[in-house]
């Protein structure tokens, strides 16, 4: 158990649909961080969250957003979804935003849009 | 920009087999350097890092040896067990201005050890 919680865990929509993504950092971690993981793109890192900042972007669509709340949990949330979006999304969590520190992966949310 | 290379997989080895899972990186800089595992259905699990030249990450018998000379990262492990069937991503820290610390991932090796 790497202490980071996502949910759900599954997810089934529709195109055009708007969903939203949570995640529960490890307790005392600052950072968080949100990948996709699809069968085309691989991992790929999508945005980063600090104590409740914004940190550092990745190629994330301008229909995604994310945010981190004062109790650092996150959420991303995909809006106009495409079949395109249907893939694995992770939060990660770490200390602080040091580069040498590992990051801890929850189990995903498996987003499928019919 | 930085990116990672692995070598392509399935690899799959009988039990107690010698493993190596080759990673190059091309990064500005000096990154840190790391192994995760993916189990089916499950999230990423870290399973060793470095995060300067020479240093060696270790983990469950899995060993890999940061070298700059050759910018490799590779993964090895001298005996390996059915258990340890799980798809392996090698992955670099992104050090650059403003990029936190955000990972960068290979494409992923599957590993399939047959009994």
């Amino acid at each position: 158990d790497s202490g980071v919680t996502q949910t759900p865990k599954h997810l089934i929509t529709a195109t055009g649909q708007r969903v939203t993504l949570r995640c529960s950092p490890r307790s005392g971690d600052l950072s968080v961080y949100w990948y996709q993981q699809s069968l085309d793109q691989g991992l790929q890192f999508l945005i980063q969250y600090y104590n409740g900042e914004e940190r550092a972007k990745g190629n994330i669509l301008e229909r995604f957003s994310a945010q981190q709340f004062p109790d650092l949990h996150s959420e991303l949330n995909l809006s106009s979804l495409e079949l395109g979006d249907s893939a694995l999304y992770f939060c990660a969590s770490s200390p602080s935003s040091g580069s040498n520190q590992p990051q801890h992966f929850g189990d995903g949310t498996r987003l499928s849009i019919l | 920009g930085n990116s990672v290379t692995q070598m392509e997989g399935p690899v799959t080895l009988s039990e107690e087999a010698f493993l190596t899972i080759n990673c190059t990186y091309t990064a500005t800089g000096y990154p840190s350097l790391f192994w995760y595992v993916q189990y089916p259905g499950e999230g990423l699990q870290l399973l060793l890092k470095a995060t300067k030249a020479d240093d060696k990450g270790s983990n469950k018998g899995f060993e890999a040896t940061y070298r700059k000379e050759t910018t490799s990262f590779h993964l090895e492990k001298g005996s390996v067990q059915v258990s340890d069937s799980a798809v392996y991503f090698c992955a670099l820290s992104d050090r650059g201005d403003n990029q936190g610390g955000k990972l960068i991932f290979g494409q992923g090796t599957e590993l399939s050890v047959k009994p």
